[in-house]
C-alpha cells in the first residue's frame, strides 16, 4: 500500500504559471522527499525536507510540510515546459529506516 | 561519474518465465534498493541492501529475491512470472543504508510479461 497521497492528480497550466501539488501521508516520519519522473523513467531527486523542517527553497522550487496534518506541498514557480513531468512525494517512516512510501504521483503538464 | 546503470532497458517475457535484472550503483554508494512502478502508480519498495545484507523487504512474495555482490552490483531475480509482474523496475543507490539521505535511480528495466 501507499502511504502518500498526491493532490491533484493531475495540472495542466501555462507556462510562466506557478503549480503547486500537495502530498498527504498517514504515519510519523523522518523525512519527506519529492521526485520528478519524465516520461515513465528513472526519477530524480528535487528536494528533501526533515520532520523538524518547515520550508525549504530550492533554485524555482519551495516546499512545505505540516506534521500536524501529515501534509508537504510542493511550489514550482515561473513553470517552464521543461517541467512537464510527474511528481512523486515519498516519506521515509520513523519505523523503518531502510525503504520509501511513494504516494501515485501529480502529472504536470505546462503549455507553451 | 556514471551515475546508476540497469540492464537490460526492456525485456518481454512469457508467463511462467525467470528473469534477472542487473544494476551497478554509482561509484562509491553501497545502499542499492530495487523498487516496482506500475504504470500510473507511484513506485512499491522491494528490497534494500547494504554491504552485501538485505535490509528491508517489501511486500512482495517469495518468487521475489535479490543478492548484492561485492562490488556493490545487485540483480533483482523474478521466478514464475505473472502478468502482473509487468512493470518498470527501478534501482537506486545511496551513499548510506538509512533513508535520510537521496536515492539516485537509475532508467529502470521495463518488463513486460505475455
Amino acid at each position: 500500500s501507499q502511504q502518500g497521497e498526491e493532490d491533484p492528480q493531475a495540472l495542466s497550466i501555462q507556462e510562466g504559471e506557478n503549480a503547486t501539488m500537495n502530498c498527504s501521508y498517514k504515519t510519523s516520519i523522518n523525512n519527506l522527499q519529492w521526485y520528478r519522473q519524465n516520461s515513465g523513467r528513472g526519477l530524480v531527486h528535487l528536494i528533501l525536507i526533515r520532520s523538524n523542517e518547515r520550508e525549504k527553497h530550492s533554485g524555482r522550487l519551495r516546499v512545505t510540510l505540516d506534521t500536524s496534518k501529515k501534509s508537504s506541498s510542493l511550489l514550482i514557480t515561473a513553470s517552464r515546459a521543461a517541467d512537464t513531468a510527474s511528481y512523486f512525494c515519498a516519506t521515509a517512516g520513523l519505523d523503518s529506516n531502510y525503504q520509501l512510501i511513494w504516494g501515485a504521483g501529480t502529472k504536470l503538464i505546462i503549455k507553451p | 561519474d556514471a551515475g546508476v546503470t540497469q540492464s537490460p532497458t526492456h525485456l518481454i517475457k512469457t508467463r511462467g518465465q525467470q528473469v534477472t535484472l542487473r544494476c551497478s550503483p554509482i561509484s562509491g554508494h553501497k545502499s542499492v534498493s530495487w523498487y516496482q512502478q506500475v504504470l500510473g502508480q507511484g513506485p512499491q519498495f522491494i528490497f534494500q541492501y547494504y554491504e552485501k545484507e538485505e535490509r528491508g523487504r517489501g511486500n512482495f512474495p517469495d518468487r521475489f529475491s535479490a543478492r548484492q555482490f561485492p562490488n556493490y552490483s545487485s540483480e533483482l531475480n523474478v521466478n514464475a512470472l505473472l502478468l502482473g509482474d509487468s512493470a518498470l523496475y527501478l534501482c537506486a543507490s545511496s551513499s548510506l543504508a538509512i533513508t535520510s539521505n537521496e536515492q539516485f535511480f537509475g532508467p529502470g528495466t521495463r518488463l513486460t510479461v505475455l
